[in-house]
């Protein structure tokens, strides 16, 4: 079974401009979720989607931040425009329903990203 | 919000002693979970606990849910070089409530 997939691997621009991350989850996941994790910490849950659906988006910046699901599939995070705190792992996870407690969350290797 | 305390920031042990990671909170949750994460890779699932006092192995892991629901420890026994990572220990607070992941702990293995 494939696993999550995410792209570019690693990203570097200059701060106020633009980037754009894709995830595509593991086939039949209706749960995906972005994290950004700072180096140190621990993830940190940006946005939740079930399905195409928005399920909680509490700690994305969205003066920034934003996210699609468009047909409930792939997915793709946008910063717009970067800071320099923005230098993060992003990390895309999925999993099968909405009501598991995290024991069943596949995260993808992330995008590493440098705000230069 | 919620928040998990892991400490030291980092451990560093012989390979073949024992280590044990504890992991505390001032809040209650109902589900803890251990993972772990490798460098360039998204941290991967070691153990999942659902029960105060839940004792659970997996291989040379074992981890346990506090009784009072605030803490966990998980403990690796007769390390090995590959153990080498860093392990969060992550929870939450109901069936929809979002993951808090604690800060982590690298652990180094010495050969």
């Amino acid at each position: 079974e494939a696993g999550v997939a995410q792209s570019p691997r690693y990203k570097i621009i200059e701060k106020r401009q633009s980037v754009a991350f894709w995830c595509n989850p593991i086939s039949g996941h209706a749960t995906l979720y972005w994290y950004q994790q700072i180096l140190g910490q621990g993830p940190k849950l940006l946005i939740q989607f079930q399905n195409n659906g928005v399920v909680d988006d509490s700690q994305l910046p969205k003066d920034r931040f934003s996210a699609e699901r468009l047909k409930g599939v792939d997915s793709t995070l946008k910063i717009q425009p970067a800071k320099l705190e923005d230098s993060a792992v992003y990390l895309c996870a999925s999993s099968a329903g909405l009501r598991d407690r995290g024991e069943k969350l596949f995260f993808g290797s992330g995008t590493q990203l440098s705000v230069l | 919000g919620q928040q998990l305390n892991q400490s030291p920031q980092s451990m560093f042990i012989q390979e073949g002693e024992d280590v044990s990671m504890n992991c505390t909170s001032s809040s209650i949750f109902n589900t803890w979970l251990w993972y772990k994460q490798d460098p360039g890779e998204g941290p991967v699932l070691l153990i999942a606990l659902y029960k105060a006092g839940e004792l659970t192995s997996n291989g040379r892991l074992t981890a346990q849910f506090g009784i009072t629901r605030k803490d966990s420890f998980l403990n690796i026994s007769a390390s090995i070089p590959s153990d080498v990572g860093i392990y969060f220990c992550a929870g939450n607070t109901g069936a929809n409530s979002k993951l808090t992941f604690g800060k982590g702990i690298t652990l180094s293995v010495r050969p």
